[in-house]
C-alpha cells in the first residue's frame, strides 16, 4: 500500500514563526502535491513537485515556499505564519504514469 | 478557468437504498476523473477511478462517466451509515499539467 506521513496532525504556531511541514511517501512518487483544505472552499494546490529540486506553484502560493531536496520527502514552508494560514494541510503523491493521488493524514495548522 | 461542479448536500439516504453522486466538469479535454471520500476530520481515500465513457463497477460502487454530457457520477448501492462522509470529485486534464481539479465535495448522510 501507498503510505505518506506527514510529520504532525496537530500543530500550534505563532504570528511571524517559520512553520515547516514535513510529507515523506514510501512508494518512489515522482510528483508530490501540497493542499489546503478549509471549509467552503474546498482542497486548493499550494505547490507541487514533479521531480526532485523541481516546484511548480498552485493555485496560492503566495505566503508559501517548498523543498525537495530528495525524491520521498517533500516539504511546505511558511516564512512568516499569519493567522489565515490556520487551516488543514494535506500532502499528496502520484506516480508519473498514473494521476491518482494518495494523501497523507493531514497536518491541522492552527496560528495563534 | 476549469472548473469541477458538485452538489454540496447534504444528501441523505435511507440504510440500503442507493445514493447518486453527481459531478460535472468544464473542461472538454479532461481525461481521468477519481472519486475521493473523506470522512469529517480526515484526509482523501482514492476509491474509484474512471478514463472511459460507460461504468465501471467496484464493490457496492459504480463510477459513470459520459465525456459528450462531461458529466461523472458515483453511485453507492446498499448504502451503509459507514459510507457517511464527504465525496469529492477530481479531474485530471492532461495538456502537461499535473494537477487535479477538485470538486468542493458533497456531503452523503446514510439515516440507519
Amino acid at each position: 500500500d501507498v503510505k505518506v506521513t506527514q510529520s504532525s496532525r496537530y500543530l500550534v504556531k505563532r504570528t511571524g514563526e517559520k512553520v515547516f511541514l514535513e510529507c515523506v511517501q514510501d512508494m518512489d512518487h515522482e510528483n508530490m502535491f501540497w493542499y489546503r483544505q478549509d471549509p467552503g472552499l474546498g482542497l486548493r494546490l499550494i505547490y507541487f513537485s514533479y521531480d526532485v529540486k523541481m516546484k511548480e506553484k498552485g493555485d496560492i502560493p503566495e505566503g508559501y515556499s517548498v523543498s525537495r531536496e530528495k525524491k520521498e520527502r517533500f516539504s511546505l514552508i511558511l516564512e512568516s505564519a499569519s493567522t489565515n494560514q490556520t487551516s488543514m494541510y494535506l500532502c499528496a503523491s502520484s506516480p508519473r504514469t498514473s494521476r491518482e493521488q494518495f494523501f497523507g493524514p493531514g497536518t491541522r495548522l492552527t496560528v495563534l | 478557468q476549469k472548473e469541477v461542479e458538485q452538489n454540496s448536500g447534504p444528501l441523505s439516504v435511507p440504510e440500503g437504498a442507493i445514493a447518486s453522486l453527481n459531478c460535472t466538469y468544464s473542461d472538454r479535454v479532461s481525461q481521468s476523473f477519481f472519486w475521493y471520500r473523506q470522512y469529517s476530520g480526515k484526509s482523501p481515500e482514492l476509491i474509484m477511478s474512471i478514463y472511459s465513457n460507460g461504468d465501471k463497477e467496484d464493490g457496492r460502487f459504480t463510477a459513470q462517466l459520459n465525456k459528450a454530457s462531461q458529466y461523472v457520477s458515483l453511485l453507492i448501492r446498499d448504502s451503509q451509515p459507514s459510507d457517511s462522509a464527504t465525496y469529492l470529485c477530481a479531474v485530471f486534464t492532461g495538456a502537461g499539467s499535473y494537477q487535479l481539479t477538485f470538486g468542493k465535495g458533497t456531503k452523503l448522510s446514510v439515516i440507519p
